[in-house]
């Protein structure tokens, strides 16, 4: 089956700076790639997701990318702000609405 | 435009005993998945329902088992709780089985077995 490895664990960075999380995956089948954001005892909720026609997504200060030959994305946020302090969780799957594959979860800080 | 709701919110349970939770999917959506979250992991998937079968399961013990109602509403059910069961169960609901659009997850149901 899929297995879905995210780096780093935790990740610490100044307000203003960028920050970046990446992931690799093992099923060569796999197409849709999202990313969830995670608050303190709360729902994980979709901030951007790629398919696999598409090597890179931008919205607004978050950005992915897509290497299918290497098997891995990334997450791109810039301007970093307090409240993007939170739980980043990249997942796999063979579609959008199949069994999603998570990784295992970076925690990020912003400090202002 | 009602999002995915879950019941209870928390729950405390004894080792060995049964426990149900359940989920109702966001407006429109008819697939239902479940996810177990550990703390400090990412979630896990345990199953997927839609027509009311179970079409997907992922790598979890027949103790747990679950059920879809023709409303879309779904339950989970797991019997003989050990102390490992203990986390955050998540509910996410997509439309159509298979379907390109994204699963939206519930707020959860945290679970402690003691």
């Amino acid at each position: 089956g899929e297995n879905v490895e995210q780096h780093p664990s935790t990740l610490s960075v100044q307000e203003g700076d960028s920050a970046v999380i990446k992931c690799t995956y093992s099923d060569s089948a796999s197409n849709y790639f999202p990313w969830y954001k995670q608050e303190l005892g709360k729902r994980p909720q979709l901030i951007i997701d790629i398919r696999s026609n598409v090597g890179e997504k931008k919205d607004q200060r978050i950005a992915v990318t897509l290497n299918k030959t290497a098997k891995h994305f990334s997450l791109h946020i810039t301007e970093t702000q307090p409240e993007d302090s939170a739980v980043y969780f990249c997942a796999a799957s063979w579609n959008a609405g199949n069994m999603l594959t998570f990784g295992g979860g970076t925690r990020l800080m912003v400090k202002p | 435009d009602a999002g995915v709701t879950q019941s209870p919110t928390h729950l405390i349970k004894t080792r060995g005993q049964q426990v149900t939770l359940r989920c109702s999917p966001k407006s429109g959506h008819d697939t239902v998945s479940w996810y177990q979250q550990a703390l400090g992991q990412g979630p896990q998937f345990i199953f997927q329902y839609y027509e009311e079968e179970e079409r997907q399961r992922g790598n979890f013990p027949d103790r747990f088992s679950g059920h879809q109602f023709p409303n879309y509403s779904s339950e989970l059910n797991v019997n003989a709780l050990l102390l490992g069961d203990s986390a955050l169960y998540l509910c996410a609901s997509s439309l159509g089985q298979g379907a390109s659009e994204e699963q939206y997850f519930g707020p959860g149901t945290r679970l402690t077995v003691t």
